[in-house]
């Protein structure tokens, strides 16, 4: 198993750009995450997915749209680039098994600067 | 959700042990206690957690108190490579197991 896998690993962005960021899990989880974390800081929740269809905003939704078509895909979406977005982004996924869900498996991460 | 205070750094001697705190005073009572680590700025790895109990994993060992108020994560030999930046984070499958993370301790283990 590969495990959760991102990309790209970095990318520069002018202002105002567009992209996409990827996270694919081989896994099978039911649950997928996404997280940003500022230099010196922790991570911060930006939206998750519960499955395929669903998901919701975390602590820092702002400037950010998702969508889970299947298990294995969640991709992060910034419409509008801007510096404040400038942040490492790590992708996370877990499974449910009956009233117990697994912990959380990360990526490796994608380093995006915006100038 | 619950969330934890850590101290911002720790420095631990070379094949000593290093016990890592985390008060966590206002856990509920089906949320779980979570180690992970970050060295560098790679994705985090998971160590351990636990409910109740204690738990002890090929990697360390966690230290619940009997109120579940505070936990010790526990590295029984520290090697310079469990250099990294040590988050505990509460989590229950209510609430989707979201993570919130703190600023976490920074682990230094010196030669």
């Amino acid at each position: 198993n590969a495990g959760v896998t991102q990309t790209p690993k970095f990318r520069i962005l002018k202002i105002g750009q567009s992209m996409t960021l990827q996270c694919a899990q081989d896994m099978n989880h039911n649950y997928m995450y996404w997280y940003r974390q500022d230099p010196g800081m922790g991570l911060k929740l930006i939206y998750y997915s519960v499955g395929a269809g669903i998901t919701d905003k975390g602590e820092v939704p702002n400037g950010y749209n998702v969508s889970r078509s299947t298990t294995e895909d969640f991709p992060l979406r910034l419409e509008l680039a801007a510096p404040s977005q400038t942040s490492v982004y790590f992708c996370a996924s877990s499974s449910r098994t009956g009233l117990r869900t697994d912990t959380q498996y990360f990526g490796p991460g994608t380093r995006l600067t915006v100038l | 959700d619950a969330k934890t205070t850590q101290p911002p750094s720790m420095d631990c001697a070379e094949g000593r042990a290093a016990n890592l705190p985390c008060n966590h005073s206002t856990i509920s009572g089906n949320e779980y206690v979570y180690w992970y680590r970050q060295i560098h700025s790679q994705g985090p790895q998971y160590i351990i957690h636990g409910l109740k109990n204690n738990e002890t994993n090929e990697m360390a060992s966690l230290i619940i108190t009997e109120d579940r108020k505070s936990s010790t994560l526990i590295l029984p030999h520290a090697t310079l490579r469990d250099t990294a930046v040590y988050y505990c984070i509460v989590g229950s499958h209510n609430n989707f197991n979201k993570f919130y993370f703190g600023s976490g301790t920074k682990l230094n283990v010196k030669p």
